[in-house]
């Protein structure tokens, strides 16, 4: 069975303390990862599609890498404005679920000044 | 404003109340999905739409009703719904459905509560 699963479940940082969040995945034939942030009371927001395992990504203070069973998102000098809660997803090529968008329960980030 | 727009964004309804959530998406995309988010689990998949035919439905009971006129619009009509229903209701649409190289684009939700 697809399952995405990311840890920890909440983490607070001071501003400036850099850290990662990570996504553990299992798929039949992965197709692609992705990374959202959510705002409360909001849609998640595209973040990031990783493809092959050693890529890597980078958007402002937030780089995304993957290797064959996890992806980190590596946070640089957080700022206040990145707290969010941060959402991994996995795509299959295969199985009962190819096609759509496994999702893990998210990575809770408060970032304080 | 990400380009899929959700009404209503609050409702709240009585477990025999008929209603109907709406999404509206204009960036000429042709896959389009409901997804149910609760506290403390995963996003949930409900229905896919693909070219307008439903390719998905996840053992969602039937109290669940969805309905694709067409490419852009896809609705979710509620009836008889139990508390435990009670969750955000999110929107989201992508071009290609097996592909979703650029990832889905989500609507901001409707939060329903049931009493």
């Amino acid at each position: 069975e697809d399952q995405v699963t990311q840890s920890p479940e909440a983490l607070r940082l001071q501003e400036g303390e850099s850290s990662s969040l990570n996504c553990s995945y299992t798929v039949s034939g992965l197709r692609g990862l992705f990374w959202y942030r959510q705002d409360p009371g909001k849609g998640p927001e595209f973040l990031f599609t990783l493809y092959s395992a050693g890529e890597e990504k980078e958007k402002e203070r937030l780089k995304a890498t993957l290797t064959k069973k996890e992806s980190f998102l590596h946070i640089t000098a957080p700022k206040p404005e990145d707290s969010a809660t941060y959402l991994c997803a996995v795509q299959a090529h295969y199985g009962g679920s190819q096609g759509n968008l496994i999702f893990g329960k998210g990575t809770k980030l408060s970032v304080k000044p | 404003e990400t380009g899929v727009t959700q009404t209503p964004r609050h409702l709240v309804m009585g477990m025999t109340n008929k209603k109907s959530l709406k999404c509206e998406q204009h960036l000429g995309h042709n896959a389009m999905y409901w997804y149910k988010q609760s506290a403390k689990k995963p996003l949930e998949l409900m229905f896919v739409y693909s070219l307008e035919e439903r390719v998905e439905n996840n053992s969602v009971p039937s109290r669940f009703s969805p309905e694709c006129p067409n490419s852009s619009h896809l609705f979710l009509h509620l009836h008889t719904l139990q508390p435990e229903d009670s969750a955000l209701y999110l929107c989201a649409s992508t071009q290609g459905h097996s592909t979703a190289v650029y990832g889905y684009t989500f609507g901001s939700g409707t939060r329903l509560t049931v009493v």
